[in-house]
This record gives structure tokens, sequence and C-alpha cells, in this order.
């Protein structure tokens, strides 16, 4: 079974600071899907970024940037110029790419809160 | 942008009742999903559906938990006989495609 761990259960961060969270996975797959989703207080998660293990090219979305590491099994999640917006929970989660297997695999989480 | 929506946003409940939650997923959406989490725990995986059953399931969706879209909108959960451990947070989720999975805002389920 996959399993994913979030060794941070707290971060944080100074506005306008960079912060990276960790992440990091263990599955005998070789092709396979990583998540990061973003959970504000009270709100629902919502998908921050995503990489495909098939891809050497670690993904980018404005100022979120992923380190994937496949051999390592690791996963960070790089948060550039942070704003206040981006305080909330923040979850890796894991998906096989197989057929018939839809179910994500989470960590716990790691609750980032940005200082002014 | 459209949203998965669920209701109600908070279930309290006697052990033993049966509850069902709600969950509206995007329209054009095809695949369904239920979480949940434990308070301080991981989100876990419940279910997913498709094409009116079933396709995959975890060991915690056992025979007291089952699903239903009842109509062209709304995907339920029902728990026939809650107990006490069932008190957690439940995500409804939706894709169009396996890959991308939209989620809930989420119920709180108390059991009492």
């Amino acid at each position: 079974a996959q399993t994913v761990t979030q060794s941070q259960p707290e971060m944080s961060v100074q506005e306008a600071e960079t912060v990276t969270l960790s992440c990091t996975y263990d599955t005998s797959e070789s092709d396979y899907y990583l998540f990061w989703y973003k959970q504000p207080p009270s709100r629902q998660m919502i998908l921050v970024i995503r990489q495909e293990a098939y891809k050497q090219q670690n993904a980018t979305e404005n100022r979120f940037s992923v380190n994937f590491q496949k051999a390592a099994k690791s996963f960070s999640l790089k948060i550039s110029d942070s704003q206040l917006g981006d305080a909330a929970m923040y979850f890796c989660a894991y998906r096989n790419s197989g057929a018939g297997s839809y179910q994500l695999t989470f960590g716990k989480g790691t609750k980032l809160s940005v200082i002014p | 942008e459209p949203e998965v929506t669920q209701t109600p946003s908070h279930q309290v409940t006697q052990m033993g009742q049966e509850v069902i939650l709600r969950c509206v997923p995007i329209s054009n959406h095809l695949y369904f999903y239920w979480y949940r989490q434990i308070l301080g725990q991981k989100v876990e995986f419940l279910v997913s559906f498709y094409n009116n059953e079933i396709s995959e399931k975890s060991e915690i969706f056992d025979d007291q938990f089952s699903v239903e879209r009842p109509d062209g909108s709304n995907f339920t959960l029902k728990i026939r006989s809650t107990k006490l451990e069932d008190s957690a947070m439940y995500f409804c989720a939706s894709s169009e495609d396996v890959l991308l999975q939209y989620f809930g805002p989420g119920t709180r389920l108390t059991v009492l």
C-alpha cells in the first residue's frame, strides 16, 4: 500500500519570503501522480499543483513549484513571494496511474502560517 | 467557477441512527468520490463511483455505508447505523476525467 508522509505539522513564513513544504511517499509503482492541495480555513481543498511521475521536469504554477525527486520519493512544494492568502493547510497526495485506481492517498497535512 | 457543494455543513446524530450526506458534483463530471477525515488524522478514501456503480472502495467502506446517485445532480453517502467512530469530516469530490479531483467543503458529522 502507498503511504504519504508530511513531516512538518506546522510551518510559518514571513510575507514575501519563500517556504518549502516537505512530502515523502512510498510506492512500488513506477508510474503515478503526485498532487499538492491547499485547504484554507473552512473552505474546500483546492488543487495547487500536480506532477506526473514520468515527467522529469518539475511542475510550476506561478509562485508554486515542486522539487520532484523520484529516486528519493520526495515531492516538496516551494511557495515563492508568500502572500497572506497562502495561509492554509497543505496536503500532499498520491495516486496510482493504473486503470480503475482513482483514490488519492493523502499525507496528514502541514499548516502554513504567513506572518505579515 | 463551478464548485462541488455539500449539505448539510454540520450534522449531529445519535449513535445507531441513519444519516445521509448529500453532495452536488460539478455538472459535467462523471466520477464521484467520498473521503473522510477524522479529527487530527489523514484524509482517507472511502469510495469512488462511475457509471452508476462503485468502481473502487476502501476497507473502511463496509456494509454500513452505501452511495447513490438518485437523480442527475445529487450524489449521496448513507451510513445506516452510525457509530461514535464515524464522527469525522466527510468530503465529496468529483472529476471530469480520472486525473483531477475537485473537492467540496465537507460535512462535519458528529455522532453522540
